[in-house]
């Protein structure tokens, strides 16, 4: 039952170029979505959100977009670096308070090269 | 000072045994969470306590017995270890009805049993 699909297990990308990490989800109730970021032996920390409300959110180089009509959201890294080499889990979950409920993607291992 | 905190991050165990691994968290958080990745990568959520109490309870095995002696600790206890218990438990803690970015990981233990 993966509510949360991130079909591409792993990207390469080209320093300087941009990153497009996709999800897709099955669960109509779903309204918050977010984006964590793993480095290997730690733990995931948030990245960037977006409600269904929105359909872009951006913080910096990170930006999410969302289309609820496909049931879609994707990650942009604007200019990639080398430093932005991680899993990326993308998650979702029904409301926005209330982190008790988190579905998560099986991630997407992102290699930027120098 | 890191703000969840969980031990061992390695553990290497036989069939039958029964171990347990401990969290704490200096956040002040009254929410703390058991999150299991298993071999197929998923991040999936087992248990969450809010202040000592038992909120989520997913489809886990009675072997697993979640304790929480106060808000700052959520140790994870497993009896009769199996071979599928082999994964990397990560404990996170947050507010409770936080926005979901408020989740912190710990940065896991890596279960494995032989």
């Amino acid at each position: 039952d993966q509510q949360v699909k991130q079909n591409s297990p792993s990207l390469s990308v080209q320093e300087g170029r941009i990153s497009i990490l996709n999800c897709d989800y099955t669960n109509s109730m779903f309204d918050y979505f977010l984006w964590y970021k793993k480095y290997p032996a730690e733990g995931p920390t948030f990245l960037i959100s977006i409600s269904s409300i929105k359909d872009k959110n951006e913080d910096g180089r990170f930006t999410v977009f969302l289309n609820k009509s496909a049931k879609h959201l994707s990650l942009h890294i604007v200019p990639s670096q080398p430093g932005d080499s991680a899993v990326y889990f993308c998650a979702a979950s029904r409301g926005e308070g209330g982190s008790e409920k988190l579905v998560f993607g099986k991630g997407t291992k992102l290699t930027v090269n120098p | 000072d890191t703000a969840v905190s969980q031990t061992p991050k390695y553990l290497v165990t036989q069939m039958g045994n029964d171990k347990s691994i401990k969290c704490e968290q200096n956040l002040g958080h009254d929410t703390m969470y058991w999150y299991k990745q298993d071999s197929k990568k998923f991040l999936k959520i087992m248990f969450s306590y809010n202040n000592k109490e038992l909120i989520i309870n997913e489809t886990v095995p009675n072997r697993f017995s979640p304790k929480s002696p106060d808000k700052a600790h959520l140790n994870l206890h497993i009896n009769s270890l199996e071979l599928g218990d082999s994964a990397v438990y990560f404990c996170a803690s947050s507010h409770w009805r936080s926005t979901n970015e408020k989740l912190f990981f710990g940065s896991g233990t890596q279960l494995s049993v032989l």
